[in-house]
């Protein structure tokens, strides 16, 4: 079975400074790894994913995250960030099969300060 | 717009009031899958389905029923057999695949005891 470990629960941040939110993953095979992002009274909504090949992801409005195998860990990155990125962040891992096989995080509360 | 249409957008429920959540998609997809999301918890997974007239439970599934005649409709149902209905309902569709697949969310139900 597969788990997922958001390691912080909130992260304050000055705006225009760098954030990184943690997630580290346990499996025993091989895993597809996502990151969502949901505004207040909203739904999720895709940030970016990692199904294979380059360990480096892009994804949408400037974020990034690296698939670290060795450590088991997938964490979000943005190097300057804006007062509209304040939002809660969700990890999210699966090792296949369905879509119903999804296990999220408990979120990240990213807060962005002027 | 294609997109997922959850309502009503607040609920409310008396004791032993059985009360059922609407979620409607027009992106074609397969798939549907309904969350609840309790505050610092993540994303559970209630029930899902990936085809018309099947679903299988999820995590969570006690207390609550689901039905699948339609494509596009994916009602749930809460019984006066969950006792702790209290939280916010997100449903989601995705196409069938091999795990890897984005999911799209609708901007929720908060269902509330009175």
């Amino acid at each position: 079975a597969q788990s997922v470990t958001q390691l912080d629960s909130q992260v304050p941040v000055f705006e225009e400074a760098p954030v990184e939110l943690r997630c580290n993953y346990s499996s025993s095979v091989s895993v597809y790894l996502f990151w969502y992002v949901q505004y207040p009274n909203q739904g999720l909504q895709l940030l970016l994913k990692y199904l294979s090949g380059s360990t480096l992801v892009k994804g949408i409005n400037g974020f990034e995250a690296e698939f670290n195998k060795s450590q088991t860990s997938f964490h979000l990155r943005k190097p300057s960030v804006h007062i509209s990125d304040t939002a809660e962040y969700f990890c999210a891992v699966t090792a296949g099969g369905s879509q119903g096989n999804l296990i999220f995080g408990k979120g990240t509360k990213l807060s962005v300060k002027p | 717009d294609g997109g997922i249409t959850q309502s009503p957008k607040y609920l409310f429920r008396k004791e032993g009031q059985n009360v059922t959540l609407s979620c409607e998609q027009n992106l074609n997809h397969d798939a549907m899958y309904w969350y609840r999301q309790d505050p610092g918890q993540g994303l559970r997974l209630i029930y899902y389905s990936q085809i018309v007239n099947d679903f299988q439970k999820g995590d969570i599934a006690e207390g609550y029923s689901v039905s699948r005649e339609k494509k596009e409709s994916f009602p749930l149902t809460v019984t006066s057999a969950q006792k702790n209905p209290t939280a916010f309902y997100l449903c989601a569709s995705s196409i069938v695949g091999q795990g890897g697949e984005k999911l799209f969310f609708g901007s929720g139900t908060q269902l509330s005891v009175l």
